[in-house]
């Protein structure tokens, strides 16, 4: 496709269930990023990849949070044992080149819900 | 680390108006300065972004910033708002080599 395309659009868990969310970002593009949105928030970073190295995920709220990108294209983000803290909408990003001199590309993200 | 700041919550402008969105960063170097744009139920999309040259930058839609190392500003401007410019607005900072931070938003209400 033309854009980066995030699925599920909308993933509701029941607090303990493990979810798996997809993005796959525009075609060639080298950076791919996980940011959480909260409601009435901005976006907080995650993690970024360059190709399929992960090369910052300070943002990652616990050791619940995992993501991965194993062939440089495709990335899940894994959340397991979530939590209601845990809902919010979780936006996917890529750009060109490297991260900071790139316009970001986001997707429509997943908004997830932890009941 | 790199942080932003944008002070306004909520800004109300009526239609016709000028605009002046405030954001204001923290950062070591010169930074790599945008401003997004979130309209209800879209993506985030891309106005402006300032990387180095002339301080006054020029984005899509007729908004514009510019960048004062003085102040560690970069305040979005628009001469003229319409009621379709109702949206969040998100300033951001980043770094060659690092990730791109978020300020909290401002969400612009238009009055008609």
């Amino acid at each position: 496709g033309a854009g980066v395309s995030q699925s599920p659009r909308y993933k509701v868990a029941k607090r303990g269930q493990d979810v798996a969310l997809r993005c796959d970002p525009i075609s060639g593009h080298v950076s791919l990023f996980w940011y959480q949105q909260a409601l009435g928030q901005g976006p907080e970073f995650l993690t970024y990849f360059q190709n399929e190295a992960q090369l910052d995920k300070s943002g990652l709220p616990s050791d619940r949070f995992f993501a991965e990108r194993p062939e440089g294209s495709v990335s899940t983000l894994k959340i397991q044992r979530t939590q209601q803290e845990d809902s919010a909408v979780y936006l996917c990003a890529s750009s060109l080149g490297r991260v900071g001199n790139e316009k970001l590309f986001f997707g429509s993200g997943t908004q997830l819900s932890v009941l | 680390a790199q942080s932003v700041t944008q002070p306004d919550i909520h800004i109300t402008v009526s239609e016709g108006a000028s605009l002046e969105l405030r954001c204001n960063y923290s950062y070591g170097a010169t930074p790599y300065l945008f401003w997004y744009v979130q309209s209800p139920g879209q993506g985030l999309q891309l106005l402006l972004k300032y990387f180095s040259g002339d301080t006054l930058v020029q984005g899509i839609k007729g908004f514009e910033a510019e960048f004062k190392r003085s102040q560690s500003s970069f305040n979005l401007r628009k001469p003229s708002v319409h009621w379709s410019d109702a949206a969040e607005y998100f300033c951001a900072v980043g770094d060659r080599d690092d990730k791109i931070i978020f300020g909290k938003g401002t969400r612009l209400h238009i009055l008609p």
